[in-house]
């Protein structure tokens, strides 16, 4: 099955700075991938999500990258505010006929310091 | 819109309760509902994936007679723990997914169950 690893699992950066938080997935027959921010006792609101069939999507201060061939994807936050400050999920799924669960990394707790 | 209501969003009971939880999607028909449990500081862990008007399918290591789930109209799914005990203390959290093709998947905010 898939299996889907994320890093780092903390990050810390300061107000204004980029963050970067790095996936890569297993099963080459995904083709679905959502991020997820979720705040403390509450559960994960999704924040961008990118097929296999784009490499790039940019949605404001947010984007995420793909990379197919190394099974690699990246979100990328620029402009950094605290409100940013949460646990960040990424997923990986096969969508069309058959879709299947996502399956998470571990997440990444992300700091802002103001 | 896809909003996804989880009630109740904080549960306090002694060992031995069943406890139910709901989950209602709001704004769309949800063709398919995922019960999922979370640990502190760790990731969503799948429990079960639940069909309008068919059996759950249950992942590997999820006791099916323990965790009971219905899903018995296209807004509403329930995920009842039975006989709960101090183990069982977990945030659970429920997701919808609206239907026809490639519907991403939306989350309710969760119910911290605590088992005394």
């Amino acid at each position: 099955g898939e299996n889907v690893e994320q890093h780092p699992s903390t990050l810390s950066v300061q107000e204004g700075d980029s963050a970067v938080i790095k996936c890569t997935y297993s099963d080459s027959a995904s083709n679905y991938f959502p991020w997820y921010k979720q705040e403390l006792g509450k559960g994960p609101q999704l924040i961008i999500d990118i097929r296999s069939n784009v490499g790039e999507k940019k949605d404001q201060r947010i984007a995420v990258t793909l990379n197919k061939t190394a099974k690699h994807f990246s979100l990328h936050i620029t402009e950094t505010q605290p409100e940013d400050s949460a646990v960040y999920f990424c997923a990986a799924s096969i969508w069309g006929s058959g879709n299947t669960p996502l399956v998470f990394g571990k997440g990444t707790r992300l700091s802002v310091i103001a | 819109g896809a909003v996804v209501s989880q009630h109740p969003s904080r549960v306090i009971c002694k060992s031995g309760t069943s406890v139910k939880i709901e989950c209602r999607s709001l704004d769309f028909q949800a063709t398919t509902m995922f019960w999922y449990r979370q640990f502190p500081k760790q990731s969503l862990m799948l429990m079960a994936t639940s069909n309008e008007g068919s059996k759950a399918t249950y992942e590997q290591g999820v006791e099916k007679d323990k965790f009971l789930i219905n899903h018995a109209s296209l807004t509403l799914s329930t995920l009842t723990v039975t006989s709960a005990h101090p183990e069982d203390s977990s945030f659970y959290i429920c997701s919808a997914r609206p239907g026809g093709v490639n519907q991403p998947q939306h989350f309710g905010d969760g119910t911290r169950l605590s088992i005394l």
